[in-house]
């Protein structure tokens, strides 16, 4: 069964500290894609990153990297030298099925940054 | 710019009624999916559509039933809306991935989300 577990319900940390948000994923698929999203207040889902099973290589984006780790089934996103702009809500999703139409997000992370 | 419009981003309805929750998209995206957000439990599917007249059932597809006529536009239907359908609707579109799927990684385009309330 396919699964994601963003098991950090919610996180507060103080401006300028460093977050790392945890995602834990299972599937049977060799072939599949990972992505992160963002949801402000606002409500709408913004994409962040996405990652294929092929390529385990780190990413960096200003102040956002992520770690994926097929070892242990893991997309685990940071953000260095957070801002009030980046609370938020933040899913981590799994795309597979034979026609990787199927997205299977996580509860999500709540990240509540103070100034 | 992908642009998923929802038709309202509030609506308040009363139990038993029909209710349908509109979503557009102006990619000539071919999927299109309806989710729902609730406290705690993440996005949950609820239907989806990889083409015109084609549906298939999510996670949780009990009480609604979907129609997607024209690729743009799929809709939603509570056929007779109970007050534990009260949620964020979430409509979303991606493309369809080319044959060689292993090099497609499109993400979904999100619209802003309807609140519904069932009273």
């Amino acid at each position: 069964a396919q699964k994601v577990t963003q098991a950090q319900t919610e996180i507060s940390v103080v401006e300028k500290e460093d977050v790392t948000l945890d995602c834990v994923y299972e599937t049977r698929d060799t072939t599949y894609y990972l992505f992160w999203y963002k949801q402000p207040p606002s409500g709408e889902l913004v994409f962040l990153i996405r990652r294929n099973s092929f390529d385990e290589q780190n990413e960096i984006s200003g102040r956002y990297s992520w770690n994926f780790q097929k070892s242990t089934s893991s997309f685990n996103f940071t953000i260095t030298a957070s801002q009030v702009v980046d609370s938020a809500v933040y899913f981590c999703a799994l795309r597979w099925g034979w026609n990787f139409n199927k997205f299977y997000f996580g509860s999500g992370t709540k990240l509540n940054v103070k100034p | 710019d992908v642009k998923v419009t929802q038709s309202s981003r509030y609506l308040v309805k009363r139990t038993g009624e029909k209710v349908f929750l509109e979503c557009v998209q102006d990619m000539d995206h071919e999927n299109m999916f309806w989710y729902r957000q609730d406290p705690g439990l993440g996005l949950r599917l609820i239907y989806f559509s990889y083409d015109v007249k084609m549906k298939e059932k999510g996670d949780i597809p009990e009480g609604y039933s979907v129609s997607r006529e024209k690729k743009e536009r799929f809709s939603l239907i509570l056929e007779s809306a109970s007050t534990n359908q009260t949620s964020m609707y979430l409509c979303a579109s991606s493309p369809h991935p080319p044959p060689r799927a292993q090099y497609s990684n499109q993400p979904q385009h999100f619209g802003d989300g309807t609140r519904l309330s069932i009273l």
